[in-house]
């Protein structure tokens, strides 16, 4: 089956740094991925639809300053949040469908706990 | 997409079958049912989909009443590994869908 991966799983970070998360689609070409993050007790909210070779869509209220999505490959899309800040601690998710296939059904990747401490 | 509703927790004891419902009153005619499920502090997982006929795969079963208006997912034989966050969601099958709006989904737990 599909399968889409996340690196690192998890990570701590100081307040005021950067920090890169990888979403890779490991055996299909995604030419779209998403990225949600969910806090705890929550549903899994959307923050952006990430498209290879062109600018990522943000939803209403995600700050795209902030949260930087690249999507330079088939098979690769990064989040990088910028400036992280306590408030930015959660555990962000990435999904991709493999549409070679006829697919609908979407991929996750294990998550990226992050803790900004 | 169309919202559903779920109800919040449903309890099952192992060995038996967790039936799981969902009502997507206001889905439309190019909309799927799909269903995730989520075990703590892990992603989403697909479990299975269907347009409007009963499907069924190693997994589950998915239910669709004949007006598509609501759903049931069965797990016919539920273990304590299948204690998790089911959720319900309905999206066209085109480009769009990985984009899933999740609701709040039922956390199932199975008991010994």
């Amino acid at each position: 089956g599909a399968v889409v991966s996340q690196h690192p799983s998890w990570v701590i970070c100081k307040s005021g740094t950067s920090v890169k998360i990888e979403c890779r689609s490991l055996d299909f070409q995604a030419t779209t991925m998403f990225w949600y993050r969910q806090f705890p007790k929550q549903s899994l909210m959307l923050m952006a639809t990430s498209n290879e070779g062109s600018k990522a869509t943000y939803e209403q209220g995600v700050e795209k300053d902030k949260f930087l999505i690249n999507h330079a490959s088939l098979t690769l899309s990064t989040l990088t949040v910028t400036s992280a800040h306590p408030e930015d601690s959660s555990f962000y998710i990435c999904s991709a469908r493999d549409s070679g296939q006829g697919r609908t059904e979407a991929f996750f990747g294990q998550g990226t706990r992050l803790t900004v401490v | 997409d169309a919202k559903t509703t779920q109800p919040p927790s449903m309890d099952c004891a192992e060995g038996r079958a967790a039936n799981l419902p969902c009502n997507h009153s206001t889905i439309s005619g190019n909309e799927y049912v799909y269903w995730y499920r989520q075990i703590h502090s892990q992603g989403p997982q697909y479990i299975i989909h269907g347009l409007k006929n009963n499907e069924t795969n190693e997994m589950a079963s998915l239910i669709i009443t004949e007006d598509r208006k609501s759903s049931t997912l069965i797990l016919p034989h539920a273990t304590l590994r299948d204690t998790a966050v089911y959720y319900c969601i309905v999206s066209p099958s085109n480009t769009n869908a990985g984009k899933s709006t999740f609701g709040d989904g039922t956390t199932l737990t199975v008991k010994p």
